[in-house]
């Protein structure tokens, strides 16, 4: 049984260019979360999706972050027009239901570095 | 809203030996669930222990121990028999009972010295 596969693992983008950030949760969940790690910092909340929705985005930026969770596929995190502060790991997690009381199980996260 | 301090920016440990690494927190909420986190140079997140806190008892596994301290909002993590391959950053996490989100401490990096 897979883990939460994230893909790519490393992902260079230029100032001003679309980011795309992938996420399979573990096969049976249903419930993806993506956290931002900045350097030297815990993670930080960012949006908590379910299929076809999203439940909670309190903790995306409000202009050029955007995620989705499709029907079928991964669940994607768009970050149109990168600038330098948007390089940080991102990191999503999935569990089998929306109260992830026995800990979220994490991706091995996407490395973003703009340049 | 809820916060998580670690005081401890980095830890360093003699293999073989005990660490213990602090957390505290700050909430309202009367049941929730903490978490300690590792995360090694591959940057995964790794589960190392969990504590619900309408329990009295210390979670432990294996060499992983916390000691948990509700009215002081308290929940330190200790490692025994320190081994090499515990050399990571330590994230402490908070969730509400009905919550969705983690909260997470800023983090302790520790060195676990041959």
């Amino acid at each position: 049984n897979a883990g939460v596969m994230q893909n790519p693992r490393h992902l260079v983008r230029r100032r001003g260019q679309e980011a795309r950030l992938r996420c399979s949760p573990m096969k049976g969940h249903s419930h993806v979360y993506w956290y931002r790690q900045l350097p030297e910092e815990g993670l930080k909340f960012m949006v908590y999706l379910q299929k076809e929705n999203i439940i909670d985005e309190s903790g995306m930026p409000k202009e050029r972050f955007s995620a989705e969770f499709p029907k079928e596929g991964p669940s994607i995190l768009r970050i149109q027009q990168v600038v330098r502060g948007d390089s940080a790991a991102y990191f999503c997690a999935s569990s089998p239901m929306g109260a992830p009381n026995y800990g979220y199980t994490f991706g091995s996260g996407t490395r973003l570095t703009v340049v | 809203a809820q916060t998580v301090t670690q005081s401890q920016p980095e830890m360093s440990v003699q293999e073989a030996e005990t660490v213990t690494l602090s957390c505290t927190y700050d909430t309202s909420e009367s049941n929730y669930y903490l978490f300690w986190y590792k995360q090694p140079p591959s940057r995964q997140m790794i589960l190392v222990i969990r504590q619900e806190a309408y329990k009295q008892q210390n979670a432990t596994e294996n060499r992983f121990s916390v000691n948990f301290q509700k009215a002081a909002k308290s929940f330190s993590l200790k490692i025994s028999d320190s081994q090499l391959g515990d050399t990571a950053m330590y994230f402490c996490a908070f969730i509400p009972d009905a919550g969705n989100m983690l909260t997470f401490g800023g983090g302790t990096r520790l060195m676990v010295k041959p």
